[in-house]
């Protein structure tokens, strides 16, 4: 089955701890896109990436990383220096060919809790 | 900078009624595309109607049409027949037809509950 996967599902983080989270799709997409989402808040984009080895900052990038080696992968890191990492992330990728039918399709998140 | 109100943050349909969740945007473009997508219990976002700007005919995927209003700037979604299966969160979701990435820029949400 074609589609997105994040990994954990759930992930603790310590004070101070840079902690990774793992994003792949095998839907052939050339976009990808991280979303944090707070409570009573919409999805808020922290970076998105349309073709491998290149990415770009959304709204709230700072205090994370991102990498985008292989088509299928994008992963996301956390670091020290996001002082307010609890939320739900979301991951998504679209085709990148523009228009209407670039629909974007997300994994199923993860939650990251502080310690 | 485009931004994406959504006024209602709970509504409540009884089973097999109709429901309207209203989205108001702001931008200056005149070419765009606007999204409803769902988020139930378990958290999936799940795209529910998608509408070009261009277009003047309103998109309808079966229980689901939306009421766009280009003028007012608003994209309404209805839910016809509502089941119980259509309690969520619905976020309205704009997206600028120039290469910005495709990012989405939401709507705070609402939340509906469906009573049997």
């Amino acid at each position: 089955d074609g589609g997105i996967t994040q990994s954990p599902k759930y992930l603790f983080r310590k004070e101070g701890q840079n902690v990774t989270l793992s994003c792949e799709q095998n839907l052939n997409h050339d976009a990808m896109y991280w979303y944090r989402q707070d409570p009573g808040q919409g999805l808020r984009l922290i970076y998105y990436s349309q073709i491998v080895n290149d990415f770009q900052k959304g709204d709230i990038a700072e205090g994370y990383s991102v990498s985008r080696e292989k088509k299928e992968s994008f992963p996301l890191t956390v670091t020290s220096a996001q002082k307010n990492p609890t939320a739900f992330y979301l991951c998504a990728s679209s085709s990148g060919t523009g228009g209407l039918r670039e629909t974007q399709y997300f994994g199923p998140g993860t939650r990251l809790l502080v310690l | 900078a485009q931004t994406v109100t959504q006024s209602q943050p709970e509504m409540s349909v009884q089973e097999a009624e109709t429901v309207t969740l209203s989205c108001t945007y702001d931008t200056s473009e005149s070419d765009y595309y606007l999204f409803w997508y769902k988020q139930p219990p378990s958290r999936q976002m799940i795209l529910v109607i998608r509408q070009e700007a261009y277009k003047q005919q309103n998109a309808t995927e079966n229980r689901f049409s939306v009421n766009f209003q280009k003028a007012a700037k608003s994209f309404s979604l209805k839910i016809s027949d509502s089941q119980l299966g259509d309690a969520a969160m619905y976020f309205c979701a704009y997206r600028t037809q120039y290469n910005q990435g495709g990012k989405l820029i939401f709507g705070q949400g609402t939340e509906l509950s469906v009573k049997p």
